[in-house]
């Protein structure tokens, strides 16, 4: 089966420009996290959904940052305005649920370079 | 709150060495602990997970065994590979709840 699809791969952008993140989960998979990997850490959950509602989003910095899953398939994570602090590896990554045990599969990230 | 704290790396083998990572944890209850691997230029995959006390997780000849009583999930290898090169992620999933928590990873670095 195919795996994640994320796009694009690699981004540079100056600091207050807008960007835009896509991800395309494994068919079938309800459940879609987006996380934040800083260089040097572990991934930080950023939001979470189940289908197309919104599990957890804790983490995600509200003022700047948005995601949605509309059709509850696949999804977009926009950061507006970009700041310095932003440069990291953005990763989505889906699960089916069906386990109580929730198996990951992640996508190969975007990497956020902002200057 | 949830934490975990991996052992800091890079750590450096030979081929065929005995391979450690530490790892312990701090939760409430009973959470899922997993590790992942990052082979570079990849997204995380799940190596193995234990969901309960003395449970064992193995594949592709990792190991790594549930410990409540030192609240530990050490990931181990008895002999690796130039292919196992990679950043390894302790992580849990917390007793109820799907949202998980990642340590900071462990690079391992295998020579011939």
């Amino acid at each position: 089966e195919a795996g994640v699809a994320q796009s694009p791969r690699y981004k540079i952008i100056e600091k207050r420009q807008s960007v835009a993140f896509w991800c395309n989960p494994i068919s079938g998979h309800a459940t879609l996290y987006w996380y934040q990997q800083i260089l040097g850490q572990g991934p930080k959950l950023l939001i979470q959904f189940q289908n197309n509602g919104v599990v957890d989003d804790s983490q995600l910095p509200k003022d700047r940052f948005s995601a949605e899953r509309l059709k509850g398939v696949d999804s977009t994570l926009k950061i507006q305005p970009a700041k310095l602090e932003d440069s990291a590896v953005y990763l989505c990554a889906s699960s089916s649920r069906k386990e109580m045990v929730d198996e990951q599969f992640f996508g190969p990230g975007t990497r956020l370079t902002v200057l | 709150g949830n934490s975990v704290t991996q052992m800091e790396g890079p750590v450096t083998l030979s081929e065929e060495a005995f391979l450690t990572i530490n790892c312990t944890y701090t939760a409430t209850g009973y959470p899922s602990l997993f590790w992942y691997v990052q082979y570079p230029g990849e997204g995380l995959q799940l190596l193995l997970k234990a969901t309960k006390a003395d449970d064992k997780g193995s594949n592709k000849g990792f190991e790594a065994t549930y410990r409540k009583e030192t609240t530990s999930f050490h990931l181990e290898k008895g002999s690796v590979q130039v292919s196992d090169s990679a950043v390894y992620f302790c992580a849990l999933s917390p007793q109820g709840s799907y949202i998980p928590t990642f340590g900071r990873g462990t690079s391992l670095i295998v020579h011939p």
